[in-house]
Formats: structure tokens, sequence, C-alpha cells
């Protein structure tokens, strides 16, 4: 089946740096993809939304110079966290749309420990 | 906007009873609508899913849910609980990014516990 994987799985790092969380759909092409953060006890809200070849759609709200996106290949979309913050502190979860089907499929999520 | 209410953010059920997860969405078109699954630190994973043509939807691992327009419903069902079915579960209904492209909007999330 349809795998999408996320690395690191779990992060820790220091207030003020940048980390940077992968997403890759391994056995299928997906120009669109999607960044999500869960919070505890919270549902998933939609960052942004990670086109191919061109800029990221942010979500009302999001800012787009700290969560920067880049979806270089059909295989490989990249978010990092500029400036790490405490509050920046999350689960990160991305998805891929495979391009011949439609079907979202999510990776297994990041976690973001900032301290 | 797209829009889902999960009512009960805690279920708890025994083994062997029936699972009900209740999803009531708010769509301005005609919805697709998502159940997925969540295991403790772990993505998500698809249950099922309804998009056009038979409103009840069988999904993995027995569920299944009946998509009811009159009450914009899509609860999500097992007739028999079992311990591995103990997580969190989302429903989700499509909608459009800022950019115009699809994406989902979930649910805060139904914790299931199953006693044995």
């Amino acid at each position: 089946g349809a795998v999408v994987s996320q690395h690191p799985s779990r992060v820790i790092c220091k207030s003020g740096t940048s980390v940077k969380i992968e997403c890759r759909s391994l056995d299928f092409q997906a120009t669109t993809m999607f960044w999500y953060r869960q919070f505890p006890k919270k549902s998933l809200m939609l960052m942004a939304t990670s086109n191919e070849g061109s800029k990221a759609t942010y979500e009302q709200g999001v800012e787009k110079d700290k969560f920067l996106i880049n979806h270089a290949s059909l295989t490989l979309s990249t978010l990092t966290v500029t400036s790490a913050h405490p509050e920046d502190s999350s689960f990160y979860i991305c998805s891929a749309r495979r391009d011949s089907g439609n079907t979202i499929y999510f990776g297994e999520g990041s976690w973001l420990t900032v301290v | 906007a797209q829009s889902v209410t999960q009512l009960g953010s805690h279920v708890s059920v025994s083994e062997g009873a029936l699972v009900l997860l209740r999803c009531n969405y708010s769509s301005s078109v005609p919805p697709y609508l998502f159940w997925y699954v969540q295991y403790p630190n772990q993505g998500l994973q698809l249950l099922l899913k309804y998009t056009t043509g038979a409103t009840l939807v069988k999904g993995i691992n027995g569920f299944e849910a009946e998509f009811k327009k009159s009450e914009t419903s899509f609860h999500l069902t097992k007739p028999s609980a079992h311990m591995s079915d103990a997580a969190e579960y989302f429903c989700a209904v499509s909608d459009l990014t800022q950019g115009g492209s699809e994406k989902l909007v979930f649910g805060k999330g139904t914790k299931l516990t199953v006693n044995p």
C-alpha cells in the first residue's frame, strides 16, 4: 500500500535554532502535500498546502516566514521551523495526495520539542 | 467553510459491545466525508470514506459509517468492540484551502476506550 514517511519521528532542539522535518511519499508521486499541526488533546489544524514546484499556500494565521515549506520533488516536502520557541513544540503531521487516484495518505507524525 | 462536530470527546465501551462514534458536519456542497483512526504517537490511518453512491460505507477493521444527508451525520459504528480498537478517532470533511485546492477539515476527535 501507499506509504508516507516522516523524518525525524522525534526531535528536540534549543530555542532559537531551526529544525527541518521531511515528508516523503515512498511509492507514489504527490504533487500536493499538506502539513498539519496537532496540539495535545486537540484536532489537527492545517498549516499549509505544499505544491511541487511552486510556493506553498498557507492557512490564515500561519506565519509563512516561521514555517518554511519546500516541495522540491514529487515525493518530498520539507517543513522548516525557524527560530524555534517552546510554543512551537507540537506534533506535526504531513499528508500526501496521490496523483493517480486522488487518495490522501498520512505520515506517522513528528514530535518537536523546543527547550 | 465546512466544519465537523464530534459529539463526545471520550467514549468508553466494554469489549464485545457496540461502538458508536458520532459525527455531524456542515457543508454548503455535497460533502466528501472521512473517518480516520490515530493510535498513540502515530499518524492517521484512513478507516473509510464516503464520496458518492451507497450511503452505507464499509471500512477496515469491521467499521462502517452511514451518510445521512437529512441529519447531516456520518456516524461510525462497529458491532463488537475489540481491545485493539482503543484509539483516537477523527471525522473529517473535505473543504477548499486558501489557494482553492482540496483539504480536510477535522473534528476534535473522540477517544475510544475499550474495557475488558
